[in-house]
């Protein structure tokens, strides 16, 4: 079935750090992948999508690459801040009922 | 302010004691769902409804129940809180390319 696997962490970085969150995913055709981010306290939120191969998603600075071949979405970052700490999960609808499936998350640190 | 609701923020019940996680949304959202959260398990789908009147069972449905009586609310039922229930809660409501998540309940049985 569906699925999303992602590296574990916690991921711990010096602030201007790179930051890469590897995603990578088992599904049947080409789904809409996501990457939520959850901030310490908070729910769950958005942070950028991708709806078809190949395509990238970026926002506040993140970016993500579908790469079919790989089957990964990948997230990464050239310099992190401190108010970049918080959970990321990687996600994509499942094919047969559309609803999100998530990865574990991946719990980054940023440190001043 | 548009979004999700969810209440209490937190909540500590009773091993046997029944309560209701209230969950609202303002977007006029058709499709709501409830995850829990727990360390190293992601989230995972206790139950979901995809308009008024209309639930159906996620992946962890046991122990819970919902009902959708209208398209704003989507209340989460437990019967009898057992330890194994306690979890961090959210509601989610979907639009086109992604969901609104509410800020969540912390549930702790004792």
């Amino acid at each position: 079935g569906d699925s999303v696997t992602q590296m574990e962490g916690p991921v711990t970085l010096s602030e201007e750090a790179f930051l890469t969150i590897n995603c990578t995913y088992t599904a049947t055709g080409y789904p809409s992948l996501f990457w939520y981010v959850q901030y310490p306290g908070e729910g769950l939120q958005l942070l950028l999508k991708a709806t078809k191969a190949d395509d990238k998603g970026s926002n506040k600075g993140f970016e993500a690459t579908y790469r079919k071949e790989t089957t990964s979405f990948h997230l990464e970052k050239g310099s992190v801040q401190v108010s970049d700490s918080a959970v990321y999960f990687c996600a994509l609808p499942n094919s047969a009922t559309n609803k999100l499936i998530f990865g574990t998350g991946t719990l980054l640190a940023v440190q001043p | 302010n548009a979004g999700v609701t969810q209440t209490p923020k937190f909540q500590v019940l009773k091993t046997g004691q029944s309560m209701t996680l209230q969950c609202a949304q303002d977007m006029n959202h058709e499709y709501m769902s409830w995850y829990r959260q727990d360390p190293g398990m992601g989230l995972r789908l206790i139950h979901y409804s995809v308009g008024a009147g209309i639930t159906d069972q996620g992946e962890v449905p046991n122990g819970y129940n919902v009902s959708r009586s209208t398209t704003e609310d989507f209340p989460l039922r437990l019967l009898s809180a057992a330890p194994s229930q306690t979890s961090v809660y959210f509601c989610a409501s979907r639009r086109v390319h992604g969901y609104t998540f509410g800020s969540g309940t912390r549930l702790t049985v004792v």
